[in-house]
């Protein structure tokens, strides 16, 4: 069974970059999509991007101006860079996989979420 | 970006009780539906995907059904174990987005 886990600062400063690794166990990464997802009381459950085992990326079109999302398969992991980031963006986030390997947006197995505040 | 609307919001059943979550859609998304239900602290689970095939392990009191715009997920005996906040989300267009959640409390 295929394991997640969010990894990175629980506290960032406004204006800095958040970033965040996803450790993933119990499986390859290869193969499959891997997503991020963030979840606040005001703006509920957002998607904010994914990336393929091939490296091509999609992202919301609301954060796209901010956001990297990149693969490190020989260490079975992958990350999220969120840039310039306000209170807004104060959240548990996500990082999951999608259910098939086919499957772009249904995620069907996720990790424990960590929450993100941002404050300085 | 399209809107999923779920009703109600929040609901009180007892143990037992049938009981009906809907979700709307803003444009149609064929079949492309998903529910998923969320405990506190917990990260969401996966019940239903392409609106009315049930996931592996998912108990079979859980269904769902719709296509378009128009979908519902039904609990047909409701277990203490499943109170929770139950989620929409359409799988069918970039970004794929979630209804705001329906609180399911014990009455």
């Amino acid at each position: 069974q295929v394991q997640l886990q969010e990894s990175g600062p629980g506290l960032v400063k406004p204006s800095e970059t958040l970033s965040l690794t996803c450790t993933v166990s119990g499986g390859s990464i290869s193969s499959y999509y891997w997503n991020w997802i963030r979840q606040s009381p005001g703006k509920g459950l957002e998607w904010i991007g994914n990336i393929y085992y091939s490296g091509s990326t999609n992202y919301s079109p609301s954060l796209k101006s901010r956001v990297t999302i990149s693969l490190d398969t020989s260490k079975n992991q992958f990350s999220l860079k969120l840039s310039s980031v306000t209170a807004a963006d104060t959240a548990v986030y996500y990082c999951a996989r999608g259910l098939h390997s086919s499957s772009w947006y249904l995620v069907g197995y996720w990790g424990q979420g960590t929450q993100v505040t941002v404050s300085s | 970006d399209i809107q999923m609307t779920q009703s109600p919001s929040s609901l009180s059943a007892s143990v037992g009780d049938r009981l009906t979550i809907t979700c709307r859609a803003s444009q149609s998304i064929s079949t492309y539906l998903n529910w998923y239900q969320q405990k506190p602290g917990k990260a969401p689970n996966l019940l239903i995907y392409a609106a009315s095939s049930l996931q592996s392990g998912v108990p079979s009191r859980f269904s769902g059904s719709g296509s378009g715009t128009d979908f519902t997920l039904t609990i047909s005996s409701l277990q203490p174990e499943d109170f929770a906040t139950y989620y929409c989300q359409q799988s069918y267009s970039t970004p794929p987005t979630f209804g705001q959640g329906t609180n399911l409390e014990i009455k």
